[in-house]
């Protein structure tokens, strides 16, 4: 299984509201990520986990909650978003250590609406 | 401030003939490149990568070139297939720290 899924795929709330992405990975990766991308711009790094314990915050604004609850799955709580939020939310996971620990395994990516 | 640049937007080129997309970073401390296909509605899926170590990796029809004194990376799809057409990004990381970089994109349009 060399797949990262990602739930929903489209998800459209307003700014009240509080919501969750999901992502899953069974490929044994120790490394999860969130990512932001907008429209015709690169993906942006936001969180990076690591053996399920958060390694990296881009400064990202506490209305973004990331949880690991195992090493299979990634969360991102949504609370009291704007706008501007609306975009492209991927998940990526990869190896930790190994030759290949670079590459990463992208999901499909939840297109996020705030009204 | 873009560390990653793909100066071209977008490219155009026939099928059968070589694509090639450019990616130039600012920062020499990079010492791993990776290309990425994205297609819409889709995440991002890997291509081809290369180590600072090496400067030309291949796989099947893709090649990366990698020159370090000009800061520059190329990938080299030949022969080119209507199948190709789609955004490439270039991505580049530091050693260890999981924090990719990614170009802004080249949209490849392959005309059969």
């Amino acid at each position: 299984d060399t797949e990262v899924t990602q739930t929903p795929k489209h998800l459209v709330m307003g700014m009240t509201n509080k919501k969750s992405l999901k992502c899953e990975q069974h490929m044994g990766h120790r490394a999860m990520y969130w990512y932001k991308q907008k429209a015709k711009k690169p993906p942006e790094l936001m969180f990076v986990y690591s053996y399920e314990k958060l390694s990296i915050n881009e400064s990202v604004p506490s209305r973004f909650s990331p949880e690991c609850p195992n090493s299979s799955l990634l969360n991102l709580h949504l609370h009291a978003l704007q706008p501007e939020d609306s975009a492209l939310y991927l998940c990526a996971s990869s190896q930790v250590t190994g030759v290949n620990y670079n590459e990463q395994f992208f999901g499909p990516g939840t297109r996020l609406t705030v009204l | 401030d873009q560390q990653v640049k793909q100066n071209s937007p977008s490219l155009s080129v026939q099928e059968g003939r070589i694509s090639i997309l450019n990616c130039d970073y600012t920062n020499s401390m990079f010492d791993y490149f990776l290309w990425y296909k994205k297609y819409p509605a889709e995440g991002p899926t890997f291509l081809i990568s290369i180590s600072s170590i090496k400067d030309k990796n291949e796989d099947g029809r893709f090649t990366v070139f990698l020159n370090k004194s000009a800061k520059h990376l190329s990938l080299h799809i030949v022969p080119s297939q209507p199948g190709d057409s789609a955004v490439y990004f270039c991505a580049a990381d530091y050693s260890g720290t999981y924090k990719y970089i990614f170009g802004t994109g080249t949209r490849l349009k392959v005309l059969a």
